[in-house]
């Protein structure tokens, strides 16, 4: 199973600024995604990460708000940009190996306070 | 796009008890259905899934089972114990992309010793 881990674990953030979320993966993955988790809500799918071109967004996330890089098959970032409260959640980060059981892992996800 | 429909939303049920949980999806193009199990402050984990050519999947005391006609799924825990507590997300999507997924909105299922 692949490993996945997120920086930071968790931040307090003014209104206005913006946070970069790191995800590292510890093996070579086709497919990274990233996901908002509101508290007590279930997982909403923002944009698919991918290597080496534009991330593809889902409806109602955009890349001026939310920036994705992804430099190489086993690294991403998100960026929240001009935070408001309502930026406030869990943002989780997944790979998917495909192949045979292209199952999906998430990492720890990231907990973001807006004040 | 996919629209998921979940049920019950919370479930409460004594150990050693079956749990169901019940799951409609819209598109009929999906082929591929995993459930998550998250605790509390923890990440979704992969507890079991099913892809189109199968009706059912069994392992251990989990088993799914799939109606394509109808376009629906459902989860199976058998001798339920404390520790599977937890919320349950059912999701459909494509065979090769996986992380497309669309989830349902959970149910917290409650397992009383």
């Amino acid at each position: 199973s692949a490993v996945i881990s997120q920086k930071p674990s968790r931040d307090i953030c003014q209104r206005g600024t913006s946070l970069t979320i790191q995800c590292q993966v510890d093996s070579q993955v086709t497919m990274m995604f990233w996901y908002r988790q509101q508290p007590g809500q279930s997982l909403t799918l923002i944009a698919t990460a991918n290597q080496g071109s534009e991330a593809t967004y889902e409806s109602g996330f955009v890349i001026d708000k939310f920036p994705i890089s992804r430099p190489n098959l086993t690294f991403s970032t998100l960026t929240v940009s001009n935070m408001s409260p309502e930026d406030s959640s869990i943002y989780l980060c997944s790979a998917e190996r495909t192949g045979i059981t292209d199952t999906q892992y998430f990492g720890p996800g990231t907990r973001l306070t807006v004040l | 796009g996919e629209n998921v429909e979940q049920h019950p939303s919370t479930l409460s049920v004594q150990e050693g008890d079956s749990a169901v949980i019940k799951c409609t999806y819209s598109d009929s193009a999906s082929n591929y259905f995993p459930w998550y199990k998250q605790e509390l402050g923890k990440r979704p984990q992969l507890i079991i899934d099913i892809r189109s050519n199968v009706g059912e999947k069994k392992d251990q005391r989990i088993a799914v089972t799939l109606n394509k006609t109808a376009k629906h799924f459902s989860l199976h825990i058998t001798e339920t114990q404390p520790e599977d507590s937890a919320v349950y997300f059912c999701a459909a999507g494509g065979d090769t992309n996986a992380g497309k997924s669309t989830f349902g909105d959970g149910t917290t299922l409650t397992v009383k010793p």
